[in-house]
């Protein structure tokens, strides 16, 4: 069964840092990983989508990679701003299984400090 | 550009009673689903349309179901409902099953 796990739960920072959020899940077979943001009591707004042939992808200040092998993605934000934070949640779509079932991260809830 | 939209917002019902939760899209995508929220489990995906006329079972379909009524609207129901259906409930599509997800704002809903 897919398992999906975020570190670390939450993160504080001054603004200005660039900034690492981690996630890895236990099952590689995936068709692709998608990294999300969440307000607090909003929806959630897509960020990034990465295929599973893809290695990375860029949007702005924010860069995900993925490792497939490894299980591993990694979302990258430069240059952080208060706006940035939010909790930022990481899911993959597997193989098998409910079709078209995202399996997610519990999230990273990220602070930026002015 | 309204994307998923999902109403109510909020509710509040008594055990035991029924409600729909709607669900629209302006995308054109094929596929739609209905997500839970709970803290400390995440996103769990309750039933989802692979195309219209389709409806499939998730990870949490007990004392649900859905409807796909036509492309754009895919309707949630809880027929008596529960105080453990208490939770943030999420609509969402995508282009085809393999594509990024797009997502409404979400219903609160309170069962007391």
């Amino acid at each position: 069964k897919q398992e999906v796990t975020q570190i670390p739960a939450a993160l504080s920072v001054p603004e200005g840092e660039n900034l690492v959020l981690n996630c890895s899940f236990t099952d590689s077979a995936i068709y692709n990983l998608q990294w999300f943001r969440q307000d607090p009591g909003k929806g959630l707004t897509s960020l990034l989508l990465i295929q599973s042939s893809q290695r990375e992808q860029t949007s702005g200040r924010l860069n995900a990679s993925l490792d497939k092998s490894s299980g591993r993605s990694t979302l990258y934000i430069a240059a952080s701003q208060p706006g940035d934070s939010a909790t930022y949640l990481c899911a993959v779509q597997n193989y098998g299984g409910s079709q078209g079932n995202l399996i997610f991260g519990k999230g990273t809830k990220l602070s930026v400090k002015p | 550009n309204a994307g998923v939209t999902q109403t109510p917002k909020f509710q509040v019902l008594k055990t035991g009673q029924s409600m729909t939760l709607q669900c629209a899209q302006d995308m054109n995508h094929n596929s739609m689903y209905w997500y839970r929220q709970d803290p400390g489990m995440g996103l769990r995906l309750i039933y989802y349309s692979a195309s219209e006329g389709t409806t499939d079972k998730g990870e949490v379909p007990n004392g649900y179901n859905v409807s796909r009524l036509n492309k754009r609207e895919f309707s949630l129901r809880l027929e008596s409902a529960a105080p453990s259906q208490t939770s943030v409930y999420f609509c969402a599509s995508s282009e085809a099953s393999k594509s990024g997800y797009t997502f409404g704002s979400g219903t609160r809903l309170t069962v007391v």
